[in-house]
This record gives structure tokens, C-alpha cells and sequence, in this order.
């Protein structure tokens, strides 16, 4: 059973560019989850998504970021207009439920880098 | 608001050595859970261990151990025998147990942990 995947690894954008962030969920797992993490800094929840619907998005700042999980295919996480702010590195997790003691299994990230 | 604070910014340890690595955290409920994650240096997270708060016994994984003390609002996590392969980022993780709020995880800013040969 392959894992989360995410892709692409390390994106490098310049200033103004979108970035296009996938993640494949593991098989059967139908919750989503996106995660940020700043240098030198711990994780922040951005958005949790199940198929075809967004849950919570408390994290996610309210201008140009977007996520969607489709009924068919990957979650996409989008930035329009990058700003050097946004170079982080973006998890994704993926569970097949949600809530307590359940294990949220992450992918390897993306690495965005805006020139 | 939950939050979750790991107060050693870097720890090392001898091989085979055991080593602690402490996590503090603020909030209200009554009914939540604790996690410890590892990133090695390929920044996959990886669960190491996951804690009930309303177990008053302490979860263990083989090496690892947890000290949960839920009056302190303390989740410690013990490394024995520590291996060179050990060495990551540790970040301790609440979630909580409000069906309403219960889908993210708050995190810790994490402790770098170096195991000396």
C-alpha cells in the first residue's frame, strides 16, 4: 500500500507566479489534511477536506490560497500570486476517518521556494 | 486556544543512552489526545507514539515511552537505548477531542535531537 504521496517535491516559483501543490492520498483514505511549516518553526493546520468538500478551513489565510480534493484524483492546494512569505514546506496527510486516537499519515512535502 | 510548547529547542545523547524530551500544553477540555511525531532528516513525519488523556497509564512503543501527567498538562516522551537513527526532530502534537474541532493536529515547534556515537 503505497503511502501519501505528494508532488512536486521542491517547487520554485518567482513572486506573483501560482503554485500548484498535489497530494495522493493512501488507498481508502478518503480525509485530507494540509499542513504548513515555516523555517525553524513547527507545523500550522491550513485545511482538512473530504472528498468533494472542504470541513475546516480555520487555518488557511484568506486571500489567495485555495484546496480542493475532487471526487476523482489528488488534493490540489493553490497559492496564486506567491510572495516570498509563502516559502515553506506544505504537508499533506491523509486518514480513513477523523478524530481521535486516529493516525494521520503524512506525505514527504512540498518545499516552495518564491524568488 | 490549545497550545503546545516544547521548551528544548535542541537535546543530544549518547548511544544507548535514554533520553527525555519534554512537551508542555495549555487547554480547557478534558478529552483529547497527545502524539509525538519524528522527522528525519527526509522531513517525513512519523508516528512514534499516541497517548488517550483519559488513560491514566502511560503508552509505550518498544524504546519509547511517554510520561503523561494530566494535572501538569505534561506529555514527556523517554528514548531508551538511544540508536543513531533516533536522531530527528521531535514534535509533540495535540489534538482535541471536541467532535466540532477535533481534526487538527496543534503542534510543537519541535526538538532536535543528536545521537553522539
Amino acid at each position: 500500500n503505497a503511502g501519501v504521496m505528494q508532488n512536486p517535491r521542491h517547487l520554485v516559483r518567482r513572486r506573483g507566479q501560482e503554485a500548484r501543490l498535489r497530494c495522493s492520498p493512501m488507498k481508502g483514505h478518503s480525509h485530507v489534511y494540509w499542513y504548513r511549516q515555516l523555517p525553524e518553526e513547527g507545523l500550522k493546520f491550513m485545511v482538512y477536506l473530504q472528498k468533494e468538500n472542504i470541513i475546516d478551513e480555520s487555518g488557511m489565510p484568506k486571500e489567495r490560497f485555495s484546496a480542493e480534493f475532487p471526487k476523482e484524483g489528488p488534493s490540489i492546494l493553490r497559492i496564486q500570486q506567491v510572495v516570498r512569505g509563502d516559502s515553506a514546506a506544505y504537508f499533506c496527510a491523509s486518514s480513513p476517518a477523523a478524530g481521535g486516537m486516529i493516525e494521520q499519515f503524512f506525505g514527504p512535502g512540498t518545499r516552495l521556494t518564491v524568488l | 486556544a490549545q497550545t503546545v510548547t516544547q521548551s528544548q529547542p535542541e537535546m543530544s545523547v549518547q548511544e544507548a543512552e535514554t533520553v527525555t524530551l519534554s512537551c508542555t500544553y495549555d487547554t480547557s477540555e478534558s478529552d483529547y489526545y497527545l502524539f509525538w511525531y519524528k522527522q528525519p532528516p527526509s522531513r517525513q513525519m512519523i508516528l512514534v507514539i499516541r497517548q488517550e488523556a483519559y488513560k491514566q497509564q502511560n503508552a509505550t512503543e518498544n524504546r519509547f515511552s511517554v510520561n503523561f501527567q494530566k494535572a501538569a498538562k505534561s506529555f514527556s516522551l523517554k528514548i531508551s537505548d538511544s540508536q543513531l537513527g533516533d536522531a530527528a526532530m521531535y514534535f509533540c502534537a495535540y489534538r482535541s477531542g471536541d467532535a466540532g474541532n477535533n481534526r487538527k493536529l496543534i503542534w510543537g515547534l519541535g526538538t532536535s535531537l543528536a545521537v553522539n556515537p
